[in-house]
């Protein structure tokens, strides 16, 4: 059983460049979180999909967006891409979510690390 | 809103040791609480979770969490210490499950030979 899959694992852009990064979800989950995590901090959420809308968002620009596609797989995109952009990006997915089967545990992927010169 | 205070960024035991990494939090209804784990290149494990209930969790690895609510508290704790318990270690908050996790900094612990 395939867990959280994300891709690329390391990249490096230049500022004011867009990225995409991409996460399959484990089997059997449909909802899909992204976490910036920055070096010596915690993760902060930027949004969650589900059923391919975004239905939770966090202190983050419009510079930051995504989509779930109909395989619940997802995408973050980042637009003109700032050095404080630089971070570990983190794909969590869950179990379905808003019908009593919500477990409280998400899985993670073991991240995108993006540097941004 | 929800916050998580961990107290301390760094925390050394010796093998064997009791681990106690503290975690406080700040909800305004009654919160989902957790510890997850993040070993060097990873994402991140989760050790345990409070839901409703009980208010002692016990997790992977041996480790378990109390749930005070007087005190706002969600410490996390392991008898003895063992090195590939070397780690960073974040608590969570969260009012709705698993949507929304808020983090604290993290604690990295280091066990000592």
């Amino acid at each position: 059983d395939a867990g959280v899959t994300q891709s690329p694992t390391h990249l490096i852009k230049t500022r004011g460049q867009q990225v995409t990064l991409r996460c399959s979800p484990k089997s059997g989950h449909d909802t899909v979180s992204w976490y910036q995590q920055a070096l010596g901090q915690g993760p902060q959420f930027i949004f969650q999909y589900y059923e391919e809308e975004e239905r939770q968002r966090g202190n983050f620009p419009d510079r930051f967006s995504g989509h779930q596609f109909p395989n619940y797989s997802s995408e973050l995109n980042v637009n003109a891409l700032l050095l404080g952009d630089s971070a570990l990006y983190l794909c969590a997915s869950s179990p379905k979510t808003g019908r009593g089967s919500d477990t409280g545990e998400l899985f993670f992927g073991e991240g995108s690390r993006l540097t941004v010169l | 809103a929800q916050s998580v205070t961990q107290l301390g960024s760094h925390v050394s035991v010796s093998e064997g040791a009791l681990v106690l990494l503290r975690c406080n939090y700040s909800s305004s209804v009654p919160p989902y609480l957790f510890w997850y784990v993040q070993y060097p290149n990873q994402g991140l494990q989760l050790l345990l979770k409070y839901t409703t209930g009980a208010t002692l969790v016990k997790g992977i690895n041996g480790f378990e969490a109390e749930f005070k609510k007087s005190e706002t508290s969600f410490h996390l704790t392991k008898p003895s210490a063992h090195m590939s318990d070397a780690a960073e270690y974040f608590c969570a908050v969260s009012a709705t499950g698993a949507n929304n996790l808020f983090f604290g900094t993290g604690t990295r612990l280091t066990v000592i030979p």
